[in-house]
């Protein structure tokens, strides 16, 4: 079993849908959940990051982080088409020296 | 946010030849920075973590003699594929660390060994 599970998609859904992409981990020392986005042939972009449980808005983006399931969601509001990319997450502990452990990463289309 | 170049963005060279990729943090200073690389429709796969001033670590399987690694100052880390093969045609990306947890990475180098 991996330590974060995450469905490779893709996923594709119609431009202005709610997007809900999300994770499973089975360590529950992670502390620090981060959400990276990755074009096609780019590196990734940090989206945004949470520590500990709890819910986190920046804009159209919502990450959600739920300890207890070991559960972590980001969703993504009036999606638009150049949201269409791999989406990444990403988690870590001091433990680990931070290292990030990854998901697979979901593949997301967003239709016209 | 933060921003880290990394140079060249593609390369083509010949079997047995090396290659030389570097990763800059621009606005900040990184004691810490990582290089990875990428297969296509794949995750990031950490190849070693390189440390400012010391030798990096390796990750294992990463052959350390082929993968040079050279941290040299705050903002520069450099990745040297030795006696490159067409094996090591990958996607390459550079990550620097500003906090603890927070990595934020380059643009990526396509290596493609003919």
């Amino acid at each position: 079993q991996k330590e974060v599970e995450q469905d490779p998609g893709p996923l594709s859904v119609p431009e202005g849908a709610i997007v809900s992409l999300n994770c499973t981990y089975s360590n529950s020392a992670f502390q620090y959940f981060m959400w990276y986005r990755q074009y096609s042939r780019k590196g990734p972009e940090l989206l945004m990051y949470t520590y500990s449980s709890g819910n986190k808005e920046d804009g159209r983006f919502t990450a959600q982080v739920d300890k207890s399931s070991k559960y972590i969601s980001l969703f993504i509001r009036d999606s638009q088409p150049s949201d269409s990319a791999t989406y990444l997450c990403a988690m870590t502990s001091p433990d680990s020296n931070y290292q990030l452990i990854w998901g697979a990463g979901t593949k997301l289309i967003i239709k016209p | 946010g933060a921003v880290v170049s990394q140079h060249p963005s593609r390369v083509i060279c010949k079997s047995g030849t090396s290659v030389k990729i570097e990763c800059r943090s621009l606005d900040f200073q990184a004691t810490t920075m990582f290089w990875y690389r990428q297969f296509p429709k794949q995750s990031l796969m950490l190849m070693a973590t390189s440390n400012e001033g010391s030798k990096a670590t390796y990750e294992q399987g990463v052959e350390k003699d082929k993968f040079l690694i050279n941290h040299a100052s705050l903002t520069l880390s450099t990745l040297t594929v030795t006696s490159a093969h067409p094996e090591d045609s990958s996607f390459y990306i550079c990550s620097a660390r500003k906090v603890s947890y927070e990595q934020y990475f380059g643009p990526g180098t396509r290596l493609t060994v003919t």
